[in-house]
């Protein structure tokens, strides 16, 4: 089975630009999560997709959204970006059945953002 | 809401010796637990977790931890490390009701010396 796959691998944008990154999850996967890593404010989760639809969000600012389409793969886009937006962009897959059952996540390579 | 705090920012350590690296969780609510390692220049690899049960988890590389409730805490270790063991290693936590939200610590930066 192949893994979680993230393009593009690294990405250099100028400040106010808007970006794209996409997500391919595990066959089978329906939640779809995207996370920023940076130095400063380690690991935080942005949002989750499940079935096209968000079903979790974090505390990040409206520039930061997603989608999902029918066949599970997600993307995320950031607009107006700013510097502080140079991070790594990783994204996870799982079943994402809810209730008291466990679906572990498998993240992706990232995608390494640099905002210049 | 729930935090993690991972006491060490960096733990060096010798080739073949002994490493626990510490972890302390907040929740107002029963949570999943886990480890992760972080390789350079790669995502995230989960080492093992612990949903219910047996408080002593094995994992994988030769890696466990053990689920402290009393003292909140959830604790790694291993008993030789080697120096693939090299990484950096994230203590996390979810709810039941939100599984797929992961709140990380800040992680812990493993360094072998031979």
């Amino acid at each position: 089975k192949a893994g979680v796959t993230q393009t593009p691998r690294y990405l250099i944008k100028t400040r106010g630009q808007q970006v794209t990154l996409s997500c391919s999850p595990i066959s089978g996967h329906r939640s779809v999560s995207w996370y920023q890593q940076t130095p400063g404010q380690g690991l935080q989760f942005l949002f989750e997709y499940f079935s096209e639809t968000q079903r979790n969000k974090g505390n990040f600012p409206g520039r930061f959204s997603g989608r999902q389409f029918s066949n599970s793969r997600s993307e995320m886009n950031v607009s107006t970006l700013e510097l502080g937006d140079s991070a790594l962009y990783l994204c996870a897959s799982s079943l994402g059945l809810q209730g008291h059952s466990y679906n572990e996540q498998f993240f992706g390579p990232g995608t390494r953002l640099t905002v210049l | 809401a729930q935090s993690v705090t991972q006491l060490d920012s960096q733990v060096p350590v010798f080739e073949e010796a002994p490493v626990e690296l510490r972890c302390n969780y907040s929740s107002s609510v029963s949570v999943y637990l886990f480890w992760y390692v972080q390789y350079p220049n790669q995502g995230l690899q989960l080492l093992l977790k612990y949903l219910s049960g047996s408080t002593l988890v094995k994992g994988i590389n030769g890696f466990e931890a053990e689920f402290n409730k009393s003292q909140t805490s959830f604790h790694l270790r291993k008993p030789s490390v080697h120096i693939s063991d090299t990484a950096e290693y994230f203590c996390a936590v979810s709810v039941y009701s939100s599984a797929s939200k992961i709140i990380f610590g800040s992680g812990t930066r493993l360094s072998i010396r031979p």
